[in-house]
């Protein structure tokens, strides 16, 4: 049964900081996997999408790895705003067939000015 | 990427009643789900919106409890139903794009709390 966990649970850093959230799995079969951003309250909005085959993704400030084969995955986030506080889930995709995500318990990031 | 939106964003209930649930999609996905997020917790599949026939279901969700529909590839509907104070969560509908990338997105979610 494949899970997810993600670490830390919470972090709290100073505005500028770059910072690592670190997301693993444990069954390295997987067909992609996906970063999201939760504000309080609302949706998730998706940050990237790494499929399989590829080692990184990146947009703007974000980077994200993976390694599947040791189950892990990092997002990076460089240069940290205060508008960057949120919760960050990390949800491995099985199969292409299936769709279905298993989500990670997230991170909460809390940026301090 | 698609644009998916949620009706009603919150609601209150009563215990014993049923919440329908709406999700629109600006756009053809291939795929729609369901999920629940408890208080505190992260995203739990609920079940896969099928078009045009029944859903299908993760471990631990029914039917009778959850009944869903999709008429068609941009919308589908959930309902709980007998709420009681353990169905208190945000729903989310997501969908799969049609790209390559078959990158999922999430509505904004719909906070139900059952009284």
């Amino acid at each position: 049964k494949q899970e997810v966990t993600q670490i830390p649970a919470a972090l709290s850093v100073p505005e500028g900081e770059n910072l690592v959230l670190n997301c693993s799995f444990t069954d390295s079969a997987i067909y992609n996997l996906q970063w999201f951003r939760q504000d309080p309250g609302k949706g998730l909005t998706s940050l990237l999408l790494i499929q399989s085959s590829q080692r990184e993704q990146t947009s703007g400030r974000l980077n994200a790895s993976l390694d599947k084969s040791s189950g892990r995955s990092t997002l990076y986030i460089a240069a940290s705003q205060p508008g960057d506080s949120a919760t960050y889930l990390c949800a491995v995709r099985l199969a292409f067939d299936t769709g279905k995500l298993i989500f990670g318990q997230g991170t909460t990031l809390q940026v301090k000015p | 990427s698609a644009v998916i939106s949620q009706k009603p964003s919150r609601d209150i209930c009563q215990r014993g009643t049923s919440l329908t649930i709406q999700c629109q999609v600006d756009s053809q996905v291939t795929m729609m789900f369901w999920y629940r997020q408890q208080p505190g917790q992260s995203l739990t599949l609920i079940a896969t919106a099928n078009q045009g026939s029944e859903a299908t279901y993760e471990s631990g969700f029914v039917i009778d409890k959850f009944p869903i529909s999709r008429p068609n590839l941009t919308f589908s509907t959930l309902t709980v139903s007998n709420m009681s104070p353990e169905d208190s969560s945000i729903y989310l509908c997501s969908g799969v794009s049609g790209t390559v990338y078959n990158e999922q997105f999430f509505g904004p979610g719909t906070r139900l709390t059952v009284l």
